[in-house]
């Protein structure tokens, strides 16, 4: 059965510092996993997805994250944070070849001081 | 533009009232979800539907109801049955063949009086 776990429920950096959200994952098949990014009462938007092709995607804002099988990790990077990344993040892992619905983890709330 | 319209974003309900949430998409995309977000606890299934006119409960599909008449179109009703319906609810839309990325509407937060 597939299962995420983000390590993190809040993460606290000074701007212009480097940003990493930690995502541990569990399935069965060869999954493909997702970042997604939430501002307060809105919609979850899509940051970058892992599906198969090189392990270490990139994606919008200048976010990306890699692929470590071995680990079973997909951990989420950023160089320099910025105020606009103070957000929440969710990792989530899909076996949609098996027909299953995605499983989001619980995600991590990143704070941004200046 | 194409994108995923929930509505109301804010609604008020008394103790024992069924609501209904709307989720309208002009994606073209086959499945639509539906989730709960509650503080610290993630987001949590309903139901979702992969094709008109059939759908199937998620992880907490209790006093939930849906219907899927049109591919556009997956409304959930809250009913009097769910004991604790305070919650920010979130309607998504995916292809079933592109490898799970799912679209998300902003949102309805519904409270209970």
């Amino acid at each position: 059965a597939q299962s995420v776990t983000q390590l993190d429920s809040h993460v606290s950096v000074s701007e212009g510092t480097p940003v990493l959200l930690r995502c541990n994952y569990s399935s069965s098949y060869s999954p493909s996993l997702f970042w997604y990014v939430q501002h307060p009462n809105k919609g979850l938007q899509l940051l970058l997805k892992y599906t198969s092709a090189a392990t270490l995607v990139k994606g919008i804002n200048g976010f990306e994250a890699e692929f470590k099988k071995s680990e079973t990790s997909f951990h989420l990077t950023k160089p320099s944070a910025h105020m606009s990344d103070a957000a929440e993040y969710f990792c989530v892992v899909s076996e949609w070849q098996a027909g299953t619905a995605l499983i989001f983890g619980k995600g991590t709330t990143l704070s941004v001081s200046s | 533009d194409g994108g995923i319209t929930q509505s109301p974003k804010y609604l008020f309900r008394k103790e024992g009232q069924n609501v209904t949430l709307s989720c309208e998409q002009n994606l073209n995309h086959d499945a639509m979800y539906w989730y709960r977000q509650d503080p610290g606890q993630g987001l949590r299934l309903i139901y979702y539907s992969q094709i008109v006119n059939d759908f199937q409960k998620g992880d907490i599909a209790e006093g939930y109801s849906v219907s899927r008449e049109k591919k556009e179109s997956f409304p959930l009703t809250v009913t009097s049955a769910q004991k604790n319906p305070t919650a920010f609810y979130l309607c998504a839309s995916s292809y079933l063949t592109g490898g799970g990325e799912l679209f998300f509407g902003e949102g309805s937060r519904l409270t209970v009086l």
